[in-house]
């Protein structure tokens, strides 16, 4: 089935870039998904890459999608404090209604 | 404001004790979904609602059974809880074929003792 992989923790200076990596299984995914949970939140939706694409840069997010290696990886450009959250990156899966399938998450600490 | 109420925020219960999760949303959206959030593992699907009138299962069903009781809510019966069961649960939406559109709820954060 798909599997979505990330590391679960990151830890940056405040003002230092942050790169979050994601390796996923399903080639023929067409969209993956960057998803951020902040403490006592739900997830919200940070930024998407349709699987045509390379790179998609939004403000101070770049998102590199090589679908050779089946790496997505997200890059927060001076991070702040605000950043300090859960990381999600998540594929379209094949099954249970093509449902997405999310990684463990990754937990970006920003230090002052 | 628009989006996905999930009540309640807090439980904690007995195990064996039974309990619904409610979820509303008002976006009009067709599909709705129910996840359990354990630590290191990410979400995982317990079941899911493509269109009113329909579920199916996700892929951790077990012990668990929802209603779409219509377009706007998908609730979530816990019948006889077991420690196992111990998770932050969420409800999400989306219309079909919008597939960016997830919206989640808050989350609903149960203990079972």
């Amino acid at each position: 089935g798909e599997d979505v992989e990330q590391s679960l923790f990151l830890s940056v200076r405040e003002g230092d870039s942050s790169v979050i990596n994601c390796t996923y299984t399903d080639s023929s995914s067409t969209y993956l998904y960057w998803y951020k949970q902040e403490p006592g939140a739900g997830l919200q939706l940070l930024t998407y890459i349709f699987s045509n694409m390379d790179m998609k840069q939004d403000q101070r997010l770049t998102v590199l999608l090589n679908k050779k290696d089946k790496h997505l990886s997200l890059r927060i450009a001076d991070t702040q404090t605000g950043d300090s959250a859960i990381y999600f990156c998540a594929e379209r899966g094949n099954n249970y209604g093509q449902n997405f399938v999310f990684g463990p998450g990754t937990r970006l600490s920003v230090l002052p | 404001n628009a989006g996905v109420t999930q009540t309640p925020k807090f439980q904690v219960l007995k195990t064996g004790q039974s309990m619904t999760l409610q979820c509303a949303q008002d976006m009009n959206h067709n599909s709705m979904y129910w996840y359990r959030q354990d630590p290191g593992m990410g979400l995982r699907l317990i079941y899911y609602s493509a269109s009113e009138g329909t579920t199916d299962k996700g892929e951790v069903p077990n012990g668990y059974n929802v209603s779409r009781l219509n377009k706007r809510e998908f609730s979530l019966r816990l019948e006889s809880a077991a420690p196992s069961q111990t998770s932050v649960y969420f409800c999400a939406s989306k219309n079909r074929g919008r597939d960016y559109g997830y919206t989640f709820g808050s989350g609903t954060r149960l203990t079972v003792v």
